[in-house]
């Protein structure tokens, strides 16, 4: 079975540019999380999607970032313009199930590089 | 083997020695606790997990620990081998809630 994946892998950009980060879930599963990890502190949450409908956007740091998950399968994390502070790894992740019964599975991440 | 009383960021271990990480929590609401593992270049890797109605549970060659009254989650490897270097973040989920909330990570180095 394929797990989470993500891409790019890596991305550099200048501050005020666009990116666009993708994510593909486990097959068949219904949510979709993306954390964040800044300058090696704690993986915080962004926002869940079950299927296509964000469940939970708590996280979402400002309105510099636009999640999408067209039809409930991959999603993808817009930032624009792009600021230093948003370098970090992105990690998406996904699962299947009730919360406190389930496994989240991460995908690699992407590393995000703000000059 | 080596403890860390308070969470620290690193721990060093030796080859064959036993490790134990600490995580302190915050919400008394969590009710179900998980710890991961990352390793260089990939994402968080589910070790193991323990609900807030056990203080124990077992795995292979870890063993996670949870003390309520103090809020505080450890996470204990036995005979620490080369492939355990990697960093470890804790997790809580409240009841009820989708969202993970992590610790800072703690870098584990085995010494050869």
């Amino acid at each position: 079975e394929a797990g989470v994946t993500q891409f790019p892998s890596h991305s550099v950009i200048e501050k005020g540019q666009t990116v666009t980060l993708r994510c593909d879930p486990i097959s068949g599963h219904d949510n979709l999380y993306w954390y964040r990890r800044v300058m090696g502190k704690e993986i915080k949450f962004l926002l869940h999607f079950v299927k296509e409908s964000k469940q939970d956007e708590s996280g979402m740091p400002n309105n510099r970032f636009l999640a999408e998950r067209t039809g409930g399968t991959y999603s993808t994390l817009k930032v624009q313009p792009a600021e230093l502070e948003d370098s970090g790894v992105y990690f998406c992740a996904s699962s299947q199930g009730d919360p406190g019964t389930y496994e989240q599975y991460f995908g690699p991440g992407t590393r995000l590089t703000v000059t | 083997g080596e403890s860390v009383g308070l969470h620290l960021p690193t721990l060093s271990v030796q080859e064959g020695d036993n490790s134990i990480i600490n995580c302190a929590y915050s919400n008394s609401a969590s009710d179900y606790f998980i710890w991961y593992k990352q390793e260089s270049g990939k994402g968080p890797q589910f070790i193991i997990d323990i609900r807030s109605n056990m203080d124990k549970r077992q795995g292979q060659r870890v063993t996670v620990l949870l003390n309520k009254t103090v809020k505080h989650l450890s996470l204990q490897i036995a005979a620490t081998q080369p492939g355990d270097s990697a960093v470890y973040f804790c997790a809580e989920n409240m009841k009820g809630d989708y969202k993970l909330s992590f610790g800072a990570g703690t870098t584990v180095t085995v010494r050869a």
